[in-house]
């Protein structure tokens, strides 16, 4: 267990529509970090915050937006879902330490049919 | 910028034989470097990691030695098992500056009786 929870695991939906994935980090972590795995793409790097603030920004459609609350926990919102959005995915957090490690959540599968 | 270069998949090797996957990099100064796991249906999971040049990263059986001169970070398993199946990642994180993981395309493993 990394001690970063991610809900829900897994989420069928249909195109059109939006969801929105939580993610609670480690206890103590600020910053968080989002990516996206699909089949033929490897893991995308799409979104970082640190402590509320967005920090880095990478391959993150315009209907994706995320947010870093004050209790730390983040949210990723996806909208005007297309089938190619399926994919899984994962959040992460590291506290701000040289040489950290970056923890993993156990992802959340979203299939858009 | 940072990036991973990893060796291709899929590997298809059998039991108890010798594992090596390759991994280079690319990055200014002394980056953090990871190898983390994926078994199936699973998500994320820290194998080992080295924070500094010739540092040896080593678990469940798996090494890793962070090579300055040759930019590169080889895992490797002297008797694989089948249980190893798995996809594995090698990732960098630049040394200071609270940056995100860059990943590796990532190995597919697997592992014959």
């Amino acid at each position: 267990d990394s001690g970063v929870t991610q809900t829900p695991k897994h989420l069928i939906t249909a195109t059109g529509q939006r969801v929105t994935l939580r993610c609670s980090p480690r206890s103590g972590d600020l910053s968080v970090y989002w990516y996206q795995q699909s089949l033929d793409q490897g893991l995308q790097f799409l979104i970082q915050y640190y402590n509320g603030e967005e920090r880095a920004k990478g391959n993150i459609l315009e209907r994706f937006s995320a947010q870093q609350f004050p209790d730390l926990h983040s949210e990723l919102n996806l909208s005007s879902l297309e089938l190619g959005d399926s994919a899984l995915y994962f959040c992460a957090s590291s506290g701000y330490v040289w040489g950290n490690t970056i923890y993993f959540g156990e992802g959340s599968w979203l299939t858009v049919v | 910028g940072n990036s991973v270069t990893q060796m291709e998949g899929p590997v298809t090797l059998s039991e108890e034989a010798f594992l090596t996957i390759n991994c280079t990099y690319t990055a200014t100064g002394y980056p953090s470097l990871f190898w983390y796991v994926q078994y199936p249906g699973e998500g994320l999971q820290l194998l080992l990691k080295a924070t500094k040049a010739d540092d040896k990263g080593s678990n469940k059986g798996f090494e890793a030695t962070y090579r300055k001169e040759t930019t590169s970070f080889h895992l490797e398993k002297g008797s694989v098992q089948v249980s190893d199946s798995a996809v594995y990642f090698c990732a960098l994180r630049p040394a200071f500056g609270n940056e995100k993981l860059t990943f590796g395309t990532g190995t597919r493993l697997t592992i014959i009786p």
